[in-house]
């Protein structure tokens, strides 16, 4: 059970867009603490999507938005394509367990 | 350009010791930190620990804190985690990540290490 919570699935065809929801507590998000997601595509590494809730690294296409409410964050994907067929994970830090917690992940399907 | 680069797959019998290795390149080794995450077959991912690739300051989840040791060689730039006692349950794979202060995120990851255990 991870501290982070996600939802298992998403799904949505080509051009769509999609959200998929980080939900946290007031030891981690909602302590003010930055959610970051990665994305991993089947049998890859674990890539940096978007760091401190709505920053996109260098060549991440800005298809890929973060927010972040409360104690609550999201990921948006619009113009969805085949290629964002992964799985997404958020992550932030938690103050009482003084570590970085991930959430359980999210699959996205494109239908 | 920044890499991490990890020793290869281990296979070890349950009560065993194992130990990967992450070495850096590309970036000012002791300015940044290094997490350890695993990933258990089919499943999410799961942050270890810390290491100050400079001061050798340490943070464990909690989970892992006594069973495992992270350790830092400045003249190699390579960080080294050991997780003993192993259990069915820890086969994984095993990644280091570039992270500067411990808090995440994790901009840059090595090619990941499976650890098998079984007997």
């Amino acid at each position: 059970q991870s501290v982070l919570t996600q939802p298992p699935s998403v799904s949505g065809a080509p051009g769509q867009r999609v959200t998929m929801s980080c939900t946290g507590s007031r030891s981690n998000i909602g302590a003010g603490y930055d959610v970051n997601w990665y994305q991993q595509l089947p049998g890859a590494v674990p890539k940096l999507l978007i760091n401190a809730n709505s920053n996109r690294p260098s060549g991440v296409p800005d298809r890929f938005s973060g927010s972040k409410s409360g104690a609550s964050a999201s990921l948006a994907i619009t113009g969805l394509q085949a290629e964002d067929e992964a799985a997404y994970y958020c992550q932030s830090f938690d103050r009482s367990l003084s570590g970085v917690v991930f959430g359980g992940g999210t699959k996205l399907t494109v239908l | 350009q920044v890499q991490l680069v990890q020793s290869g797959a281990e296979m070890k019998k349950p009560g065993a010791s194992v130990q990967v290795s992450c070495k850096a390149s590309g970036y000012t080794f002791t300015s940044f930190g290094i997490s350890w995450v695993r990933q258990a077959p089919g499943q999410g991912l799961e942050w270890m620990g810390w290491i100050n690739a400079y001061s050798g300051k340490t943070n464990y989840a909690q989970k892992f804190q006594g069973r495992a040791s992270m350790t830092t060689d400045t003249s190699t730039s390579t960080v080294y985690m050991e997780l003993r006692s192993l259990r069915s349950d820890d086969t994984a794979i095993y990644y280091c990540a570039r992270d500067y202060s411990g808090w995440g995120p994790e901009d840059y990851w090595g090619q990941g290490s499976l650890v098998t255990v079984s007997s």
